[in-house]
């Protein structure tokens, strides 16, 4: 399973874009990359998903660089309401296939 | 997007006592469901994986026979924590996935042994 590596904490301020980077230097070639949100007490929220290039929902847009050893999470003007934990997973869509978290990224937005 | 939910949200028993907790696929069937375990602070950690159709895999280091996992049905998974004690004490996740799709994490059950 390729392996992470997310910054542990970022701080921003309310309307301000947030990105989210992350490193997957040994990602295979049929693992996908996805992010998730977690609250405090709350299990994991599933944001956005993606193989290469660029993804966008009405959450997040996710970019994805042709070498696909990183990842960047942007969040677009983000509210007091978006501080939580972060994490980037990589890993197959197969059958049975596990994602192992890392210690994912504690967002504080600030007024 | 699919919904899973857990029943109890929260649970405090006495040490020794066993506790089972369910996890639920409400709007789909899951191929695989998992459990992890999540210490204050601390990121998820896998405890077990469960596929349809066959026995749960743990992770290393955590016993089959203290974490019982039933995957009843294509939508229902249990988690029995046999004979708890205080170090047992977590927030208990699960998650349920179909094949070639995103997984789909319960609210969580907040576990309290006494």
């Amino acid at each position: 399973l390729a392996k992470t590596t997310q910054p542990i904490s970022m701080d921003s301020y309310e309307g301000q874009e947030v990105n989210i980077t992350c490193s997957h230097n040994n990602i295979a070639t049929n693992d996908y990359i996805t992010w998730y949100q977690q609250f405090p007490s709350q299990g994991p929220r599933f944001i956005i998903q993606g193989y290469k290039t660029k993804v966008t929902n009405e959450v997040a847009s996710l970019f994805i660089p042709a070498d696909r050893k990183s990842s960047t999470l942007s969040l677009p003007r983000v509210s007091l309401s978006d501080t939580a934990v972060y994490y980037c997973l990589v890993g197959r869509r197969d059958y049975g296939q596990n994602f192992v978290f890392g210690p994912g990224t504690r967002l504080s937005v600030l007024p | 997007g699919a919904v899973v939910s857990q029943h109890p949200s929260r649970v405090i028993c006495k040490s020794g006592t066993s506790v089972k907790i369910e996890c639920r696929s409400l709007d789909f069937q899951a191929t695989t469901m998992f459990w992890y375990r999540q210490f204050p602070k601390q990121s998820l950690m896998l405890m077990a994986t469960s596929n349809e159709g066959s026995k749960a895999t743990y992770e290393q280091g955590v016993e089959k026979d203290k974490f019982l996992i039933n995957h009843a049905s294509l939508t229902l998974s249990t988690l029995t924590v046999t004979s708890a004690h205080p170090e047992d004490s977590s927030f208990y996740i699960c998650s349920a996935r179909v094949e070639y799709n995103e997984q789909f994490f319960g609210p969580g059950t907040r576990l309290t042994v006494l």
